[in-house]
């Protein structure tokens, strides 16, 4: 019944470490989204992805990297973890369009503890 | 500047009453949208509302309604009888350059406002 799932919720790690985060919606959407929220619950776009095309990347190091096997899939990677990278990652989905199918829908979270 | 500003960081409403969290919005574009989202403590992002700016009406969801003045450039959202489950972070969002179909812009947040509601 889940229409966007992530796994893991919780992951702590240590800095330097390299670690991924799937995501995965039934919803049959053809767009994808990671979204940071910060320690302040400020969220902010991090990439999208439509039909396997990355679409827009904002200025995030080039240390994460996002990667879509398919349009119902879309991983982060993130390479040598730093203490700054702790914070709460979301995936969101969407089908484009105009109007209010352009909804993103949410994932519960990915809560990512940099030690 | 911001894009979207929330102005009340924290608000207490007592049960029953009425909420109105403010929004408004900066943007050249003509054809947007604007969302509102609640994220209780347990965390998840729960889709409430959405507003297309060529809307003539208002848009409604249950209790939920979004006052949308677009010569002000506010969309703020109204909470009618309020309960104590609607204890919860709000954002409101805003999606710009709806109208080409094409493009997969992520929302703009806002900071967010913290609703407490009391018994």
């Amino acid at each position: 019944d889940t229409a966007v799932s992530q796994t893991p919720k919780y992951l702590v790690t240590q800095m330097g470490n390299d670690k991924s985060i799937k995501c995965e919606q039934n919803l049959g959407h053809d767009t994808m989204y990671w979204y940071k929220q910060d320690s302040k619950k400020f969220l902010k776009i991090m990439f999208s992805y439509n039909n396997k095309e990355l679409i827009i990347n904002e200025t995030v190091p080039n240390r994460f990297s996002p990667k879509s096997p398919d349009k119902a899939h879309l991983n982060l990677h993130i390479n040598s973890l730093e203490l700054g990278d702790s914070a709460v990652y979301f995936c969101a989905s969407s089908l484009l369009g105009s109007g209010r199918t352009d909804t993103q829908y949410f994932g519960p979270g990915t809560r990512l503890t940099v030690l | 500047a911001q894009k979207i500003t929330q102005t009340q960081p924290g608000m207490f409403v007592q049960e029953k009453e009425a909420v109105t969290l403010d929004c408004t919005y900066d943007t050249s574009d003509q054809s947007y949208g604007l969302f509102w989202y609640k994220q209780p403590s347990s965390g998840e992002m729960i889709f409430l509302i959405y507003q297309g700016s060529y809307d003539e009406q208002n848009a409604t969801e249950g209790r939920y309604s979004l006052n949308f003045q677009k010569a002000r450039k506010s969309a703020n959202l109204v909470i009618s009888a309020s309960q104590l489950g609607d204890s919860a972070m709000y954002f409101c969002a805003m999606r710009e350059s709806q109208d080409s179909g094409g493009g997969a812009d992520g929302l703009t947040f806002g900071k967010g406002t913290h609703l407490i509601i009391q018994p």
